[in-house]
């Protein structure tokens, strides 16, 4: 079955850049998106077909998907920033989730 | 603007059924691709499968095939997932979600999760 692989965790200071990855089989070949989760809430999409933003979602989300690997990158990265990230893609039909990347702003 | 409202908590032991439910609306939910997933306590997402607006329309991922039941009701722009043979593995927030009118769309809109603990 196919596999999306994300480090389990990312650190970054307050205002630099943070890139968390997402790591699969062709991935490149396929629409990548982003989840973004708080403790205790449902998950809010960040991005759809690798570099879209949906409404209402800041301009310093970004992403990016060549390759094997496809990148979620937060610019100016802020403390409301810390959360939990999902990538996610089709394969086959079914939805495929990366295992989650916490974003710790220190 | 879709909303999506999910019945409350469930506790069940261990061999029972859980049925959850997900009530849309501010959008027509006759067209839309109902999608279920699930969260165990400190894991990460999982998904089961999709309810098609064709009728009898719908996908499982292998792991719950012969255990999952997706279904709707039009009438009452609701959706239901039915979960059968329930373990303590089950225990989970189980997510509806929809992108829309395709299968494959990115999830924007998630229901606020119903939590199923199962014990005996």
């Amino acid at each position: 079955s196919y596999e999306l692989t994300q480090p389990p965790s990312v650190s970054v200071s307050p205002g630099q850049t943070a890139s968390i990855t997402c790591s699969g089989h062709k991935l490149g070949d396929k629409f990548a998106c982003w989840y973004q989760q708080k403790p205790g809430q449902s998950p809010v999409l960040v991005i759809f077909q690798d570099k879209k933003r949906p409404s209402g979602i800041p301009e310093r989300f970004s992403g990016s998907n060549s390759g094997n690997t496809a990148t979620l990158t937060i610019s100016g990265t802020q403390d409301m920033d810390e959360a939990d990230y999902y990538c996610q893609a089709w394969d086959s039909s079914a939805a495929v989730f990366g295992g989650g990347t916490k974003l710790t702003v220190l | 603007q879709v909303q999506l409202v999910q019945s409350g908590a469930e506790v069940k032991e261990p061999g029972a059924s859980v049925k959850v439910s997900c009530k849309a609306s501010g959008y027509s939910f006759i067209g839309l691709y109902m999608h279920w997933v699930r969260q165990a306590p400190g894991q990460g997402l999982e998904w089961l499968g999709w309810d098609s607006p064709k009728s009898g329309g719908t996908h499982y991922i292998q792991k719950f095939e012969g255990r999952v039941t997706m279904t709707r009701d039009t009438s009452i722009s609701t959706a239901y997932m039915d979960l059968r043979r329930l373990t303590s593995d089950d225990t989970a927030v189980y997510y509806c979600a929809t992108g829309g009118s395709s299968w494959s769309e990115a999830f924007d809109i998630w229901g606020q999760g119903t939590t199923v603990t199962v014990s005996s």
